[in-house]
């Protein structure tokens, strides 16, 4: 069966910081990966995606890049943090195809910014 | 682009049926998703139409119509751990298979 890894849970950040979140995926092979944001009591905002290795294409314009550098990898980063990049982070993954849109999540990684 | 309404909050009651509205708009379709999350979790899949009318799965029922652009989840026999917010989701046409998600209906059951 597929199981989806993200980590950290839980970071309590600095203004002006790096970021590093790391998301993996197990059990299938040629995902597509995203990685959402969910600011309080809102829904979710896709952030980046990727088809495969090396494909990441961003949603929205920000501080955040996000990189694949294995098949079942997905890292998102960011070199200096603001505070309004606080928020629930989630990493997610589906199949390619029929069904393509049937997102599984990660556990999520709730970021604050201080 | 896709646009997505859902109502904010819901309150019913525990052994009740609840139905949540979802409106969209969108510039490309691949189904209509419902995902329920618990407070403080991440979201988990409950079901999705990509074709008009009823998906039935256990107390929970999802309906779509593309002409109108509408969409609902039943929930039946309500049960406390029910009380979640259930977020609509539209799937767009592309290979990226990217979904748009509502800002979610707020579920809270009573005893």
């Amino acid at each position: 069966s597929q199981t989806i890894h993200q980590w950290p849970a839980t970071l309590v950040q600095p203004v002006g910081s790096p970021l590093s979140l790391e998301c993996t995926v197990e059990g299938t092979s040629n995902p597509n990966l995203y990685w959402y944001r969910q600011a309080a009591g809102r829904g979710l905002q896709l952030l980046f995606y990727s088809v495969g290795i090396g494909q990441i294409s961003s949603e929205v314009p920000q501080n955040l890049s996000a990189s694949r550098p294995q098949d079942r990898q997905f890292i998102l980063s960011s070199k200096k943090l603001l505070l309004s990049d606080s928020g629930f982070y989630l990493c997610a993954w589906s199949t390619t195809g029929a069904g393509a849109n049937v997102l599984t999540f990660g556990a999520g990684s709730r970021l604050t910014v201080l | 682009g896709q646009n997505i309404d859902q109502p904010t909050e819901m309150t019913a009651t525990e052994g009740a049926i609840v139905q949540i509205n979802c409106t969209y708009q969108t510039s490309g379709f691949n189904g209509l998703f419902w995902y329920q999350q618990h407070a403080g979790e991440a979201p988990t899949f409950l079901s999705y139409n990509v074709l008009d009318g009823l998906e039935e799965k256990g107390r929970f029922s999802s309906f779509l119509s593309r002409s109108k652009g509408y969409s609902y989840l039943l929930l039946k026999e309500l049960q406390m751990k029910d009380s979640a917010s259930y977020l609509c989701a539209v799937g767009d046409n592309t290979n990226a298979g990217k979904s748009t998600f509502g800002d979610g209906t707020t579920l809270t059951v009573k005893p």
